[in-house]
């Protein structure tokens, strides 16, 4: 079964350096995303992206954030200079379209910033 | 501000009973909801997505739908502890942008 791939399952940085979350979609979707999750707290919203554009973003999502989608399979995101704050799962998810459809999400990068 | 409400619990049923969870969502605009499953430390699992109103089945699992009372509900029949996890609803607005809910902690005891 096709699936959301994201590495590393875990990265521990230190403050105020930059780190790159990668994702590997799924193949023929067309429709990414990035989500967060601080520890005991709710999934939130970054980032969808679609057409080599961001086409909706949260207010989370500031200019320490970036996404890129490099080549035909790859879609990272790229945390400028990590805050503590910045500590959280991190999930990647991707779909065939938007709208009434699933979202399918990966097994998560683990942020810790130190 | 978008917001999607749900009770943290935790709800506890027996094994084999109806488990039932609750969602309000404050935005009319939302178009669609989806009802993920979430273990402690792993990443969200969809369990069904509803659109229109009234109930949509699949499974042993029952989403139902009310817009007029920006309500939406999932029904787990023939709970096993298998079930036990973190059920989180979500609202899709703008097609493109999920509000989940901080989700319900379930517990099927045996």
């Amino acid at each position: 079964e096709p699936e959301v791939t994201q590495t590393p399952s875990h990265q521990v940085t230190q403050m105020g350096q930059e780190v790159i979350l990668r994702c590997v979609p799924i193949s023929n979707h067309l429709y990414f995303y990035w989500y967060r999750q601080i520890l005991g707290q709710k999934v939130e919203f970054l980032v969808s992206f679609y057409n080599n554009e961001i086409s909706e973003k949260s207010e989370i999502f500031d200019d320490q954030f970036s996404v890129e989608r490099p080549d035909g399979s790859n879609f990272t995101l790229k945390i400028r200079s990590t805050k503590l704050e910045d500590s959280a799962m991190y999930f990647c998810a991707s779909s065939d379209r938007t709208g009434n459809t699933e979202a399918f999400f990966g097994q998560g990068t683990r942020l810790t910033v130190v | 501000q978008k917001e999607v409400e749900q009770n943290s619990g935790p709800l506890s049923v027996p094994e084999g009973a109806i488990a039932s969870l609750n969602c309000t969502y404050s935005d009319r605009g939302s178009q669609s909801f989806f009802w993920y499953r979430q273990y402690s430390g792993k990443s969200p699992e969809l369990i069904m997505f509803i659109y229109s109103n009234g109930d949509k089945e699949d499974g042993r699992f029952t989403a139902q739908l009310n817009k007029a009372s920006q309500y939406v509900s999932l029904l787990i029949r023939d709970s096993q502890p298998s079930d036990s996890a973190t059920y989180l609803c979500a609202a899709l607005y703008n097609f493109n942008k999920f509000y989940f809910g901080s989700g319900t902690k379930l517990n099927v005891k045996p």
